[in-house]
């Protein structure tokens, strides 16, 4: 059964950068079959798309983080890290890993379909 | 612009049935979408992914009572026989080439 698990400080201050990691076991992060990708979720808000990457080193951002934003991946130990720089308060929210499929003959990213069970952070001096 | 459309609540009694709709964005009809479950103060759980034809995959130990069905640029999520722990926020989720997209979500109150 697969699993993720996320990892980080609960407390950034402001204008810090913040710093995850997403531990994943039943799987590998190196598959060529998905993709792993960072999902956020301010309190009592939706979710919020932040970015996914492919074991090859293809990468998307969502454009209104992408300034900010770098996902990057430890194969040796099944992890993947999310940061994100010069946070505000705006960027408090529970942070989710989680697996992509692969969405046809594009190999872009498509529809999540296992989710840790998040993480807050919280933006505060 | 791709952008997904869902009403903010919904409610239907237990032991009836309720059909949630996310709309996709004008010239994104054919787009397939996946509809996730979140109960409170829990993460998201994936439910099933939805094609433009209505066919649908679901995930894992996802019971029969949930099910899909498309119409036009209209994705929709049928819960039958609705139980107490389906009082929940439902999430409908697209993708394009680079991109990934949420909406919304409906609140849904089982009453």
């Amino acid at each position: 059964q697969l699993q993720l698990q996320e990892s980080g400080p609960g407390l950034v201050k402001p204008s810090e950068t913040l710093s995850l990691t997403c531990t994943v076991s039943g799987g590998s992060i190196s598959s060529s079959s998905y993709y792993w990708g960072w999902i956020r979720q301010p309190p009592g808000k939706g979710l919020e798309w932040i970015g996914s990457f492919f074991y090859s080193g293809s990468t998307y951002y969502n454009p209104s983080l992408k300034s900010r934003v770098t996902i990057s991946v430890d194969t040796s130990k099944n992890q993947f890290s999310l940061k994100l720089s010069s946070v505000t308060a705006a960027d408090t929210a529970v942070y989710y890993c989680a697996r992509a499929t692969l969405g046809g003959a594009a190999m872009v990213p498509s529809a999540f379909d296992y989710w840790g069970q998040g993480t807050l952070v919280t933006v505060s001096s | 612009q791709l952008v997904l459309t869902q009403s903010p609540s919904a409610s239907a009694s237990l032991g009836a049935s309720v059909k949630l709709t996310c709309t996709l964005s004008s010239g994104h009809s054919t787009y397939a979408i996946a509809w996730h479950q979140q109960q409170p103060a829990r993460g998201p759980r994936y439910l099933m992914r939805l094609n433009s034809d209505g066919s649908h995959s679901k995930g894992d130990g996802i019971p029969d009572r949930f099910s899909g069905s498309s119409s036009g640029a209209e994705r929709y999520l049928t819960i039958s026989s609705l139980q107490s722990e389906d009082e929940a926020d439902y999430y409908c989720q697209t993708w394009g080439t680079g991109i990934q997209v949420f909406g919304g979500g409906t609140k849904l109150t089982v009453l």
